[in-house]
C-alpha cells in the first residue's frame, strides 16, 4: 500500500494564480481532511469529507475549493492564489473519522505564493 | 473550536535525559491523540487516550490523560536522538480535528 500521497512536493505561485494540489490513498478510507501548518500555529483544518459526494469546511476555508468524487481522491483547489497562502498543506485519511482519529498523513506538499 | 495549548513551545535536552510536554484544552475532552511529525515530513500517529486517568506507554514514551484537569502529558525516558521532531497534541469535536502549536524537541548526542 502506497498510503497517502500528494503531489506535488514543492510549488511555486504567482498572487492570482490558481492550482490543485492532488491527494490520494489506497486504504479505503472515508475520512480525508485537508490542513495547513504555519510556523508556530500546528496544523489547522481547511476542508474535510465524510465520504465520496460529502464535503465540508473546517476551520480555515476561505480561498480553498474541495470535491471528493471517489472514495480514493480529495483535491484541494486554490482559487486565486495569495501570499497569506504560503504554507505547507497536509492531507490525511482516517477509517472512520469520528470514531476513530488516528489518521494517515501524507508527506505534505510546500507552496509558496510571490 | 477546540483550542489546545502545548508547553514548552521548544525543548533542547541532551541525549539520556527524561523529558515531559504537557497539552492543556480550553474545553472538555473527548479523547486526546498524540502526533510526531519528523522535521521536513508528514505526521505519525502515536498514542489515543480516551478516559481520565489512562495511561499509555510505547517504547519509551508514556501518555497520561486527566480529564479533570482538561490536560495531558508526554513524557519520554533517556531521551535518543531518534526522539527528536515535532509533537503535536490533537482532540475531535464532532467531525472535525484540532491540533495544538506543537513542541519542538531537539536531542543532543
Amino acid at each position: 500500500n502506497a498510503g497517502v500521497t500528494q503531489t506535488p512536493k514543492f510549488q511555486v505561485l504567482k498572487t492570482g494564480q490558481s492550482m490543485t494540489l492532488q491527494c490520494a490513498q489506497d486504504m479505503n478510507h472515508e475520512y480525508m481532511s485537508w490542513y495547513r501548518q504555519d510556523p508556530g500555529m500546528g496544523l489547522r483544518l481547511i476542508h474535510y469529507s465524510v465520504g465520496a459526494g460529502i464535503t465540508d469546511q473546517g476551520e480555515v476555508p476561505n480561498g480553498y475549493n474541495v470535491s471528493r468524487s471517489t472514495t480514493e481522491d480529495f483535491p484541494l483547489r486554490l482559487l486565486s492564489a495569495a501570499p497569506s497562502q504560503t504554507s505547507v498543506y497536509f492531507c490525511a485519511s482516517s477509517s472512520t473519522g469520528a470514531l476513530s482519529w488516528e489518521q494517515y498523513f501524507g508527506p505534505g506538499t510546500r507552496l509558496t505564493v510571490t | 473550536s477546540q483550542e489546545l495549548e502545548q508547553s514548552p513551545q521548544s525543548l533542547i535536552v541532551q541525549e539520556g535525559k527524561n523529558l515531559t510536554i504537557n497539552c492543556t484544552s480550553s474545553k472538555t475532552l473527548y479523547g486526546l491523540y498524540w502526533y510526531k511529525q519528523k522535521y521536513g515530513e508528514g505526521l505519525i500517529f502515536l498514542m489515543m487516550l480516551q478516559k481520565g486517568g489512562e495511561e499509555k506507554s510505547h517504547e519509551k514514551i508514556t501518555a497520561k490523560l486527566d480529564e479533570k484537569k482538561q490536560q495531558s502529558s508526554l513524557h519520554i525516558t533517556a531521551s535518543q536522538p531518534s526522539h527528536a521532531g515535532i509533537y503535536l497534541c490533537g482532540a475531535p469535536k464532532a467531525n472535525k480535528f484540532y491540533f495544538g502549536s506543537g513542541t519542538k524537541l531537539n536531542v543532543k548526542p
